[in-house]
């Protein structure tokens, strides 16, 4: 069955640095998203990725975040300068049919 | 506005039993579509089921079945028979862009089920 692949699955990383977190969505996808879970609570809404452009955006994504779609199988979400408050499971997931969001096993951010 | 409201934090069940596992939603869109997911100690999101607003008949994927009662916004998760594996947090989503459906899930806060032997 296709799947969604995160990478790292585990970071650690130093407040102020950069990370870079790694997705390749399902081949035949065409929407992209991220998402978090901060730990113990519910998972939220980051972003959403369309025909190589964001199509919509929550308050979290604020300009420490950044989307790209480097070639035709990575979706990466950066964030520039990580704060400890980042620290949280990230959900990669992608969507062809109206119903079938598959979600990647995530990438857990730790920031110290 | 909290859209997602799942009022279990934790339950407990016997193994063999059935469960249900409450979600209640709110939205003003007549086209909205309800998700419900798994969610393993080992972290991972598994989708489970799918209601859409429209739908005729209730949604079951084998042991999984969501009892959907529009007029009450309400979108209960039954699990038959339930199973060790089946020990893990549940959450119920919705999408409620009728526009768009490829809309952002918004989640509610999870039910955590222990499977008890």
């Amino acid at each position: 069955e296709p799947e969604v692949t995160q990478t790292p699955s585990h970071q650690v990383t130093q407040m102020g640095q950069e990370v870079i977190l790694r997705c390749v969505p399902i081949s035949n996808h065409l929407y992209f998203y991220w998402y978090r879970q901060i730990l113990g609570q519910k998972v939220e809404f980051l972003v959403s990725f369309y025909n190589n452009e964001i199509s919509e955006k929550s308050e979290i994504f604020d300009d420490q975040f950044s989307v790209e779609r480097p070639d035709g199988s990575n979706f990466t979400l950066k964030i520039r300068s990580t704060k400890l408050e980042d620290s949280a499971m990230y959900f990669c997931a992608s969507t062809l049919r109206r119903y079938g969001y598959t979600f990647g096993s995530g990438t857990r951010l730790t920031v110290v | 506005a909290q859209k997602i409201t799942q009022t279990q934090p934790g339950m407990f069940v016997q193994e063999k039993e059935a469960v249900t596992l409450d979600c209640t939603y709110d939205t003003s869109d007549p086209s909205y579509g309800l998700f419900w997911y798994k969610q393993p100690s080992s972290g991972e999101m598994i989708f489970l089921i799918y209601q859409g607003s429209y739908d005729q008949q209730n949604a079951t994927e084998g042991r999984y079945s969501l009892n959907f009662q529009k007029a009450r916004k309400s979108a209960n998760l039954v699990i038959s028979a339930s199973q060790l594996g089946d020990s893990a947090m549940y959450f119920c989503a919705m999408r409620d862009c009728p526009t768009d459906s490829w809309g952002k899930l918004q989640f509610g806060a999870g039910t955590q089920v222990v499977v008890t032997p």
